[in-house]
């Protein structure tokens, strides 16, 4: 597609519910980023993927926490049990490769996840 | 964690005024890359400038690099209203993998 693209744009569950928020990046792109972004904080990086595998998923807060590029493309972030904490803007972002000095890095508009 | 810090954490400027806005950050670096973001979605990518790079322009945005200060500056020219909104400086090191700094919320007003 044009752009990264992620849905849903929102999301509200109960605490203790099971979330998946899904990425779709920019054709083409082989690495893929997940961020998470608290009310009035810089994106937090969370993990990320060269193809189908996790690079480096230093970022992920506790093993509630995990995410999968079956096919190289399309990834989807899960959450167990969801608490009141996790609530944030989860961000995914892609480029074209991982390494280089000048490779740069596009963003989706993010799906909010309220925990209630 | 936040890599490196943005100053000032507000900027409240006139419209055709110009506004600077510095981030600085802790360890070495491959690029160092600021990104806009309007009401908390959407990071737009503005600009890039690579370590070996002292200066880059595009636009209205000028960007200066000092790695010895490991400190970048973010210069908007002439600013319009629709500037408003928070900027992030980020830093990649060697997987690319981008650290955010803790933004600057820029206000223009008419």
């Amino acid at each position: 597609g044009a752009g990264v693209s992620q849905t849903p744009s929102n999301k509200v569950t109960e605490k203790g519910k099971y979330v998946e928020l899904r990425c779709d990046p920019i054709s083409g792109h082989t690495a893929l980023y997940w961020y998470r972004q608290s009310l009035g904080q810089g994106p937090e990086f969370l993990i990320y993927f060269q193809g189908t595998g996790a690079a480096d998923d230093s970022g992920l807060p506790n093993d509630r926490f995990f995410a999968v590029r079956p096919e190289g493309s399309v990834s989807t972030l899960k959450i167990q049990r969801t608490e009141r904490g996790d609530s944030a803007v989860y961000l995914c972002a892609s480029s074209l490769t991982p390494r280089g000095t000048g490779n740069t890095i596009y963003f989706g508009e993010g799906s909010w996840l309220t925990v209630v | 964690s936040q890599q490196g810090e943005e100053d000032p954490q507000a900027l409240s400027i006139q419209e055709g005024e110009n506004a600077t806005m510095n981030c600085s950050y802790k360890t070495s670096i491959n690029n160092l890359q600021w990104y806009r973001q309007n009401s908390g979605r959407g990071l737009v990518h503005l600009i890039l400038i690579r370590s070996n790079e002292r200066e880059k322009h595009s636009g209205r945005l000028r960007v200066t690099l000092d790695t010895s200060k490991k400190s970048s500056s973010l210069l908007i020219t002439a600013s319009r209203a629709a500037d408003t909104a928070s900027y992030f400086c980020a830093t990649a090191g060697g997987g690319n993998k981008l650290t955010f700094g803790t933004g600057t919320q820029l206000k223009v007003e008419l």
